[in-house]
């Protein structure tokens, strides 16, 4: 079946730091591809759709300059938190799917982020 | 805007029991598409099972089938002959068949298989 590879899967860094997460569609292209945020024991909250080569289209509250997504090629989308403080600590989990439509979102195994 | 609802925070269900968890949505698409994931403590979310609006039958993979109740917006996911490896969240969700098909999850049901 489909394969998205995230990376890395745990992240621990000092405040003020800025981090890169990597999502990847290894066996398809990924026309689309959607980041979440999820805080301990709630459900996924999406954060913003991604499409190859145009801006991000980020939900109602979430800072784009706080989380910059890159999705430049069709497997391979980036999320960086910059500036990151002990507030942005949270599982980050990606998501990606291809052109045909109706098809399931494939997701990545997520990254645990936390800032001291 | 589209809403789902798990009324069931937590399930406890013995070894090779069925156990259905429940999911009611919300929507005025015509057209849009019911998932269920398996949300295992390590934290990736593995795709169960489908159902689209206007799928006539109730879909099912293995061990998994969805009762699809068209009329009462609801979606329950039926796991048939639990094995204790199928402890974990259990997310539903529904995603609306225009734009960039987005998916809105529920709050989830941690379901505990017991020997």
């Amino acid at each position: 079946g489909a394969v998205v590879s995230q990376h890395p899967s745990w992240v621990i860094c000092k405040s003020g730091t800025s981090v890169k997460i990597e999502c990847r569609s290894l066996d398809f292209q990924a026309t689309t591809m959607f980041w979440y945020r999820q805080f301990p024991k709630q459900s996924l909250m999406l954060m913003a759709t991604s499409n190859e080569g145009s801006k991000a289209t980020y939900e109602q509250g979430v800072e784009k300059d706080k989380f910059l997504i890159n999705h430049a090629s069709l497997t391979l989308s980036t999320l960086t938190v910059t500036s990151a403080h002990p507030e942005d600590s949270s599982f980050y989990i990606c998501s990606a799917m291809g052109a045909r439509r109706n098809q399931p979102q494939h997701f990545g195994d997520g990254t645990r982020l936390s800032i001291l | 805007a589209q809403k789902i609802t798990q009324t069931q925070p937590g399930m406890f269900v013995q070894e090779k029991e069925a156990v259905t968890l429940d999911c009611t949505y919300d929507t005025s698409d015509q057209s849009y598409g019911l998932f269920w994931y398996k949300q295992p403590s390590s934290g990736e979310m593995i795709f169960l099972i489908y159902q689209g609006s206007y799928d006539e039958q109730n879909a099912t993979e293995g061990r998994y089938s969805l009762n699809f109740q068209k009329a009462r917006k609801s979606a329950n996911l039926v796991i048939s002959a639990s094995q204790l490896g199928d402890s974990a969240m259990y997310f539903c969700a529904m995603r609306e068949d225009t734009g960039f098909q987005k998916l809105v999850f529920g709050t989830g049901t941690r379901l505990l298989v017991s020997p």
